[in-house]
């Protein structure tokens, strides 16, 4: 099984769309959890932290269930400019101590007018 | 915010050649440094994390001889890909600690080696 699986899309939706993106990650230690955006030949970009309480920034709401060891990301309002790949990334960090980030393939998103 | 800077860009290289690529933590000290390659359509794999004043610690199958991380300060970490052939040909990119769950990343370097 893989470390952090993601389905790789492309998902092709119109502005406006509400569109899911899902996560799960193998390991049961996994620390903390991120999207990230990245654009073709960029580098990955912040796009927000993933809280176990859930948590929301404007358009943008992720969900943590750690039980199921499920992500989410949920785009309300998709703009053209929301096309980019996301990538659902987990820091395992061992014994409390701060780790390295594991990356998923990244859900590609591709919104039309 | 915390910035790093990677250079080159973009390196063309032949083949059996070797290419330096540098990160530089802009303003802050970035005491742990992740070297992150990303092949086509595939996700960033980690080959390395590379500590200030001592050896990088290289993940399994990434060979320490061919690729070579130097951190000898708290604001410069670097790559030397040795000998480098086609199969090298992919995204490096680095990415810094900056405080207790912060990470940076550099802006990356496209590699093709014809």
């Amino acid at each position: 099984r893989k470390e952090v699986e993601q389905d790789p899309g492309p998902f092709n939706v119109p502005e406006g769309a509400t569109v899911a993106f899902n996560c799960t990650y193998s390991n049961s230690a996994s620390q903390s959890f991120f999207w990230y955006r990245q654009d073709c030949r960029k580098e990955p970009k912040l796009l927000m932290s993933v809280y176990s309480s859930g948590n929301e920034d404007g358009r943008f709401t992720a969900q943590l269930n750690r039980a199921s060891q499920y992500i989410s990301l949920l785009i309300r309002d998709s703009k053209l400019s929301d096309s980019a790949t996301y990538l659902c990334v987990v820091n395992q960090g061992y014994g409390g101590s701060q780790g390295n980030l594991i990356f998923g393939k990244g859900t590609k998103l591709s919104v039309k007018p | 915010g915390a910035v790093v800077s990677q250079h080159p860009s973009r390196v063309i290289c032949k083949s059996g050649t070797s290419v330096k690529i540098e990160c530089r933590s802009l303003d802050f000290q970035a005491t742990t440094m992740f070297w992150y390659r990303q092949f086509p359509k595939q996700s960033l794999m980690l080959m390395a994390t590379s500590n200030e004043g001592s050896k990088a610690t290289y993940e399994q199958g990434v060979e320490k001889d061919k690729f070579l991380i130097n951190h000898a300060s708290l604001t410069l970490s670097t790559l030397t890909v040795t000998s480098a052939h086609p199969e090298d040909s992919s995204f490096y990119i680095c990415s810094a600690m900056t405080g207790l769950y912060g990470y940076t990343f550099g802006s990356g370097t496209r590699l093709t080696v014809v």
